[in-house]
């Protein structure tokens, strides 16, 4: 399984962008890079997920760098209510996507 | 609402008390997970149901801990005997199994705590 490490904890201000990185190390060939955003006493929601090079949704962007090794996701313009638990994992290689979640990144975004 | 729904969403029991917890997951979802989630750590990973089949449990599973999806539909996660231990968020997702996809929808959770 593919170990994932992020940062704790993350601080920012109201209309920031903000970066968090996730190293991954022994990524499968297979494998994708998917993150997820929790809020307290909410069940995570999946926000973006990709395999290499940059994806962007309406929420936020992804960036893969070619060695795939790590990743990073950015939040344009944070508000208040990004405030939450970010998630970054590495999906198993086949079979039906047992995700394994680490302790994720706590941002917490100032007025 | 067509999300997935739990229920309860907050349980008080007693310790040695069993438990029961409902979740219907998306209605044309096939596969279905349950997690389980204490405070300040991640979701871990409890079992898996694909339709009506559960192909995979956690270690973290005990024999105390059992989980049906009859007919592929709503699932009931059931805890026998609990204990402080098993105070925790248990949450319930349900995905469309779409290759290469980790894309899971999650409920709000039932909160447990055993007293």
């Amino acid at each position: 399984l593919a170990k994932t490490t992020q940062p704790i904890s993350m601080d920012s201000y109201e209309g920031q962008e903000v970066n968090i990185t996730c190293s991954h190390n022994n990524i499968a060939t297979n494998d994708y890079i998917t993150w997820y955003q929790q809020f307290p006493s909410q069940g995570p929601r999946f926000i973006i997920q990709g395999y290499k090079t940059k994806v962007t949704n309406e929420v936020a962007s992804l960036f893969i760098p070619a060695d795939r090794k790590s990743s990073t996701l950015s939040l344009p313009r944070v508000s208040l209510s990004d405030t939450a638990v970010y998630y970054c994992l590495v999906g198993i290689s086949g079979g039906y996507n047992k995700l394994i979640f680490g302790a994720g990144t706590r941002l917490a975004v100032h007025p | 609402d067509t999300g997935v729904s739990q229920d309860p969403r907050h349980k008080i029991t007693k310790r040695g008390q069993n438990v029961t917890f409902r979740c219907d997951p998306i209605s044309e979802h096939n596969r279905l997970y349950w997690y389980r989630q204490t405070l300040g750590q991640g979701p871990e990973f409890l079992t898996y149901f694909q339709n009506e089949a559960q192909l995979e449990k956690s270690r973290l599973l005990s024999d105390r801990f059992s989980a049906e999806r009859p007919k592929g539909s709503f699932s009931t996660l059931e805890i026998q005997r609990t204990e402080q231990g098993d105070s925790a968020m248990y949450l319930c997702a349900s995905s469309s199994g779409r290759e290469a996809s980790y894309e899971q929808y999650f409920g709000p959770g039932t909160r447990l705590t055993v007293t």
